[in-house]
């Protein structure tokens, strides 16, 4: 099965620095990747997915960047804010036929010091 | 308003108990899925169905059941509880259009079993 990666766990910047969260998935066939941001004692929300068709997408001050041949995708956040202090967690996806599979990685601490 | 409810949000039960978590949507979503989240290990799914009557596992199906009988309900059973499945249960709900993957998430399930 499908078995993604991601790096760092825990992760501190400086306010107005930016983060980088990396990811690496084993399964060629995975074909959606997104990244998902789950404040304390809340439920994961969606902030950004990219296709395997496309290489980069960007959202505001957050952007992904995926390299299909190294099997990695990376979350970009530009001048962070204390309020992106979250859990941020990347998935993939396989669908084939009847069947679509999401793994997650273990997630990444995000701590922004004010 | 769209959203996912899960019943109930927390529950202590002891080793052994029967017990049925409920999931249900209200957005005529196709997909719906099961999570389980425990620290350093992000999100594992636990089972999946791409609309009625079809389910499928996830990657850490062992000791969990679930059903499909209608559009909108997707309950997690837990036959014979063990104390490795205490954590953090999340459903999740999304379409199955190629266009938009994105996954909805129930408020969570804190299970601790005894």
């Amino acid at each position: 099965g499908e078995n993604v990666e991601q790096h760092p766990s825990t992760l501190s910047v400086q306010e107005g620095d930016s983060a980088v969260i990396k990811c690496t998935y084993s399964d060629s066939a995975s074909n959606y990747f997104p990244w998902y941001k789950q404040e304390l004692g809340k439920r994961p929300q969606l902030i950004i997915d990219i296709r395997s068709n496309v290489g980069e997408k960007k959202d505001q001050r957050i952007a992904v960047t995926l390299n299909k041949t190294a099997k990695h995708f990376s979350l970009h956040i530009t001048e962070t804010q204390p309020e992106d202090s979250a859990v941020y967690f990347c998935a993939a996806m396989r669908s084939s036929g009847s069947a679509r599979q999401l793994t997650f990685g273990s997630g990444t601490q995000l701590t922004v010091l004010p | 308003e769209a959203q996912v409810t899960q019943n109930p949000r927390y529950l202590i039960t002891v080793t052994g108990k029967k017990l049925t978590v409920t999931c249900s949507q209200n957005m005529n979503h196709e997909y719906m899925s099961w999570y389980r989240q425990d620290p350093g290990l992000g999100l594992r799914q636990i089972y999946y169905s791409m609309n009625v009557e079809v389910t499928d596992k996830g990657d850490v199906p062992e000791g969990y059941k679930v059903s499909r009988k209608e559009k909108r309900n997707f309950p997690l059973i837990l036959e014979s509880p063990s104390p490795n499945q205490t954590s953090l249960y999340f459903c999740a709900s999304s379409s199955t259009g190629t266009r938009n993957n994105e996954q909805f998430f129930g408020p969570g399930t804190r299970l601790t079993v005894l």
